[in-house]
This record gives C-alpha cells, structure tokens and sequence, in this order.
C-alpha cells in the first residue's frame, strides 16, 4: 500500500530530553513537511523539505531539527530547547508535476507528551 | 502565518441535513483543498480543487472553487453520524517559489446528531 508512516502513534518524554519522531513514505514524492497541532488549533508549519539533503525552516523552527539523507524518510528531533513540546505532530508529503507541487497526503501523526 | 477565515468555526446538526462550510482569503490560491480530521488522527484529502469555477462532488461532499480564487465552500448533503469531525480548508500556490506550502483555515468542527 501506498502511503506515509509515522511512529510510534504515541510518545512520553522526560522534560530535558531529545526525542526523534520517524516519517517515512513511498509515494516517490520530492517535498515532506512537517507540522504541529495544539488542541482546538490548527496546523503549524515546522521545516519542509523539497529535495533530498535540503530543508527549510517554517513557522515555527525554533527547538527542532530535521534530516532528509533519503527521499522517503525525514526524521524531526524534537530538542530539550523546545519550550512547550507537548503536542500532535503531523508528518505530510506532496508531488511535483512539471515543477508546480500538488496537493499535501498527512500520515496518522505521533502524540508527544511530556511528563 | 497568514490563516484563512473558515466558517462557521463549529456546527451541531441532525443526521440527514445538509451542512456548508466556507473559505475565504484576501489573497489568490491557485488550488483549494478540504480535508477532514477524526480525533487522533492526520487530516485526509476529501477533494482538490483545481480551477476557478471548478465544482467537483465526491459521493455526498460537493466543493467549488471561487471565481475570484479566493474562496471555496465545501457542502455535506444528508448528514449521517460518521461524518463527524474537523474539516479544513486549504489554500496551495502551486509555483516553485511557494514550496507546495499549504495555508489553513481554522477548521470547522461537525457534530451530527443521531
């Protein structure tokens, strides 16, 4: 089956400690993004990736990290810098047709918790 | 980041009405999408909307692309209990320059009543 994995489905963290969410697909597409849902809020925009070893930050950057060694995979490391780190993250993918990027495909997404 | 103004931001129904939803920009997209989240789970791609005009249905979901591409409504018709969940509007320029980055509106939150 086509599609994008994220595990695991839930995570617990000690405050102090760095943690890495996995996002892989094998729906061969260039770019992966990474967001974060806070309940009740919508979608917040990480770090995208539109290429293998190239990323960008988003929105909100601070107290993360990526990697993007292979196309299917791209790791986010969410840092004992990250304030609130509590929260939903999604991982998302997309296509490229001719140069124009098509619409985003959201794997299951990992819950965070801090304790 | 720039959000879209999505309406209404909650909705409790009947099962068997009909729900519609909205999108509105001050800016141009040159594609719009409607997904829906269930709790605990990432957003599925309902419908993409390609051109201005566009009306596209999937099963009892119905989307149009605004004219001006600046909006887009998503209807429900004949609710039924399962199509409870958050729905998002997004907005995509599809250009190199964009990233394939996707703006969201704030999501509309369905309840339907058995």
């Amino acid at each position: 089956d086509g599609g994008i994995t994220q595990s695991p489905k839930y995570l617990f963290r000690k405050e102090g400690q760095n943690v890495t969410l996995s996002c892989e697909q094998n729906l061969n597409h260039d770019a992966m993004y990474w967001y974060r849902q806070d309940p009740g809020q919508g979608l917040r925009l990480i770090y995208y990736s539109q290429i293998v070893n190239d990323f960008q930050k988003g929105d909100i950057a601070e107290g993360y990290s990526v990697s993007r060694e292979k196309k299917e995979s791209f790791p986010l490391t969410v840092t004992s810098a990250q304030k609130n780190p509590t929260a939903f993250y999604l991982c998302a993918s997309s296509g490229t047709v001719g140069g124009l990027y098509n619409e985003q495909f959201f794997g299951p997404g990992t819950r965070l918790t801090v304790l | 980041g720039q959000q879209l103004n999505q309406s209404p931001q909650s909705m409790f129904i009947q099962e068997g009405e009909d729900v519609s939803m909205n999108c509105t920009s001050s800016s141009i997209f040159n594609t719009w999408l409607w997904y829906k989240q269930e709790p605990g789970e990432g957003p599925v791609l309902l419908i993409a909307l390609y051109k201005a005009g566009e009306l596209t249905s999937n099963g009892r979901l119905t989307a149009q692309f605004g004219i001006t591409r600046k909006d887009s409504f998503l209807n429900i018709s004949a609710s039924i209990p399962s199509d409870v969940g958050i729905y998002f509007c997004a907005g995509l320029r599809a250009g190199g320059t964009s990233y394939g980055k996707l703006t969201f509106g704030q999501g509309t939150i369905l309840t339907v009543h058995p």
